[in-house]
Parts: structure tokens; sequence; C-alpha cells
């Protein structure tokens, strides 16, 4: 079955870089995309940017100068880095991956709680 | 970009009650070329990861009761769950999967009295 699974440091100083790793199992990289989505404590939910099976990326465009998205398709294994990070990035991260191209988000991780305090 | 709006942003029912929810979008989410609404319907609730109810703006996601129902096209949704159930304590999101950067509406929090 599909499964999600997001590490990373679970503090992180501002104006530092922050980085996640998503991995997957249950599909290929190759054959469906996965993206972020990140949840601030007690507000909504933030699309953050994906990369798609063929490996282009998109991001969010309030976040695109600051984040990179990529992958290693041999460990099953999908990459944040978000760098100068602000208090405002604390949220909970989430790898997430539709059911098809251009499909909602059926398979979600449990998500990585990131906090951004010095 | 795509700008979801989503009312109310909370609403307090009792159980075996109907409820209803609304979300607009800024621009339509009907693709003309296969006719559908690239519109879906989120269940988060508290300390959970969203689940995704239902697809294309009306089509239920496996598993998931028919009470919930998903109905509207272009750019005005609703959702209704027609007999409220304690278990349906959650916050319901709205999300368009029509164009990057694919974006939510913020979310209608549903309190059971």
């Amino acid at each position: 079955q599909v499964q999600l699974k997001e590490s990373g440091p679970g503090l992180v100083q501002p104006s530092q870089t922050l980085s996640l790793t998503c991995t997957v199992s249950g599909f290929s990289l190759t054959s469906n995309s996965v993206h972020w989505v990140r949840q601030p404590p007690g507000k909504g939910l933030e699309w953050v940017g994906a990369i798609w099976s063929g490996g282009s990326t998109d991001y969010n465009s309030a976040l695109k100068s600051r984040l990179s998205i990529s992958r290693d398709t041999s460990k099953s294994q999908v990459f944040l880095k978000m760098n100068s990070l602000q208090t405002e990035d604390t949220a909970i991260y989430f790898c997430t991956s539709p059911g098809g191209y251009y499909h909602p988000f059926d398979y979600w991780g449990q998500g990585v709680m990131v906090t951004v305090s010095s | 970009d795509i700008v979801m709006t989503q009312t109310p942003s909370s609403q307090a029912v009792s159980a075996g009650e109907k409820v209803t929810m609304s979300c607009k979008s800024s621009q339509s989410l009907l693709y003309s070329e296969n006719k559908k609404n690239y519109l879906a319907w989120y269940q988060q609730k508290p300390g959970q990861s969203p689940k995704l109810l239902i697809s294309w703006a009306s089509t239920r996601e496996s598993g998931v009761p028919d009470r919930f129902i998903g109905s509207g096209s272009g750019t005005d949704f609703t959702l209704t769950i027609s007999s409220v159930q304690a278990e349906d304590l959650a916050v319901y999101y709205c999300e368009q999967y029509y164009d990057t950067p694919f974006t939510f509406g913020s979310g209608t929090k549903l309190e059971i009295k």
C-alpha cells in the first residue's frame, strides 16, 4: 500500500535552512508526483510545492525564492529545502501524493512539526 | 492564483441534523475538454492528517459514508452532510487542483452541540 513518511529536525533557528525528507513506498517517484503542504499551528493548509513524475518542479509563488524540491528516485525519497527561515514558517509539513496526474491528494504522510525559534 | 473562499468559518449542529458548507473559487474549475470540476473536499480531524472525502466536486472516495455529498460546478460548490454524526467533528477544506499553485479554502470547523 502507498505510504509517505516525513522526517527532519523539529527545531530550526531563524535565518537557517530547513531540510526535510519524504520517504515513499508503494509507488514509484517516476510514476507519480509528490507535493508538500504545510499547516501553521491552528491555521489552514497551504500548498508549498511539488515535484512531478518527470522531475520538474512547481512552487508556491510566495515561497519560490527560498524553496527547492528535489528527489532521489533510487531511494524513493523527496527532499524539501527552504532557506532564510522565519518564525512564520513554523508549521506542520506534510508530504502528500495524488492518485494520478492532476488528481487530488489521496495519500498523506503523518506530518512533521517544524518550529522556527532561537 | 485561484482564491478559494469557504463559508462559514465554523458551524455548530446537533447530531442527526443536516449541515451545508460552501466553497467558491475565483475562477471556474470546470475543464471544458473532460467536463470535470477539479475540486476536492478534505476532512481533518484534530491531530490527524487531512483525509480526501470527495474528488471531482461530487465523487465520494471509497469508504466515505454516503451522508457526505458534494455538489456544484464552475465556481460554486457545496459539501452537505445529510445527518451529522459525532465522529464528523473536524475541519473541512476545499481545494482546487485545476492549476498550480493548488490552493485550499480556509476551512469550515464543524462542532457538535
